[in-house]
C-alpha cells in the first residue's frame, strides 16, 4: 500500500498563475483533507471532505477551491496563487471524519509563489 | 474556541534518557480526542499516539506514553529511552466531538536527541 500520495513534491508558481495540488489514498477511506504548514503556526485546515460527494471549509479556505473527484482522490485548486499562499500543503485521510481514529498525512508539497 | 498550547520551542535531551514534552489544551467540548504527531526533518507527518478524552487509562505504544491530566488540560508525551532517530519536531493536536473538521494543531516542539 502506498498510503497516502501527493503530486508535485515541489513548485514555484508566479503570482496569479494556477495549479492543482493532486492526493489519493489507497487505504479505502471515507474523509480527506487539505492542510496547509507555515512556519511557527502548525497546521491548519484548509478544506475537508467527509465522504465522497462533500467538501466544507476549514480554518483558511480563502483562494482555494477543492474537488472530491471520488473516493481516492481529492485535489486542491490555486485559481490565482498569491505570495501568501507560499507553505507546505499536507493531504490527509482517515477512515471517518469523527476525530477518534488516526490520520494518515501524504509526503506534502512545497510550493513558493513569487 | 479551543487551543492546544505547545510552551517549549525547542528541547534537547540526552540519548538514552526520557524526555516529556508538553502540551495543554483549552476546550468546552465534553468528548474529544488527543494526538500527537513526528516531523522528521524529511517533512512526512508521523502519528505516535492518540487519547479519548473518556479513556481511564493513559496511551502507550511502544517508548511513548501520553500523559493525561484531564482536570488540568494537560496532555504530554513522554518518550523513553530516547534515540537518535527521535530527533523532529513534534505536533500535539485536539479533535473535538465535531471531528476532524475542527482539528487543531500546536506549534510544535522541535526535539534533538544529543549521543
Amino acid at each position: 500500500n502506498a498510503g497516502v500520495t501527493q503530486t508535485p513534491k515541489f513548485q514555484v508558481l508566479k503570482t496569479g498563475q494556477s495549479m492543482t495540488l493532486q492526493c489519493a489514498q489507497d487505504m479505502n477511506h471515507n474523509s480527506m483533507y487539505w492542510y496547509r504548514q507555515d512556519p511557527g503556526m502548525g497546521l491548519r485546515l484548509i478544506y475537508y471532505s467527509a465522504s465522497e460527494g462533500t467538501t466544507d471549509k476549514g480554518e483558511v479556505p480563502n483562494g482555494y477551491n477543492v474537488s472530491r473527484l471520488n473516493k481516492r482522490e481529492f485535489s486542491l485548486r490555486l485559481e490565482s496563487a498569491a505570495p501568501s499562499q507560499t507553505s507546505v500543503y499536507f493531504c490527509a485521510s482517515s477512515e471517518d471524519g469523527s476525530g477518534y481514529n488516526e490520520q494518515f498525512f501524504g509526503p506534502g508539497t512545497r510550493l513558493t509563489v513569487l | 474556541a479551543q487551543k492546544i498550547t505547545q510552551t517549549q520551542p525547542g528541547m534537547f535531551v540526552q540519548e538514552k534518557e526520557a524526555v516529556t514534552l508538553d502540551c495543554t489544551y483549552d476546550t468546552s467540548d465534553p468528548s474529544y480526542g488527543l494526538f500527537w504527531y513526528k516531523q522528521p526533518s524529511s517533512g512526512e507527518m508521523i502519528f505516535l499516539i492518540y487519547q479519548g478524552s473518556y479513556d481511564q487509562q493513559n496511551a502507550t505504544e511502544g517508548r511513548y506514553s501520553l500523559n493525561f491530566q484531564k482536570a488540568r488540560k494537560s496532555a504530554n508525551l513522554v518518550i523513553s529511552a530516547s534515540q537518535l532517530g527521535d530527533s523532529a519536531m513534534y505536533f500535539c493536536a485536539m479533535s473535538p466531538s465535531g471531528g476532524y473538521q475542527k482539528v487543531t494543531f500546536g506549534t510544535g516542539t522541535k526535539l534533538q536527541v544529543i549521543p
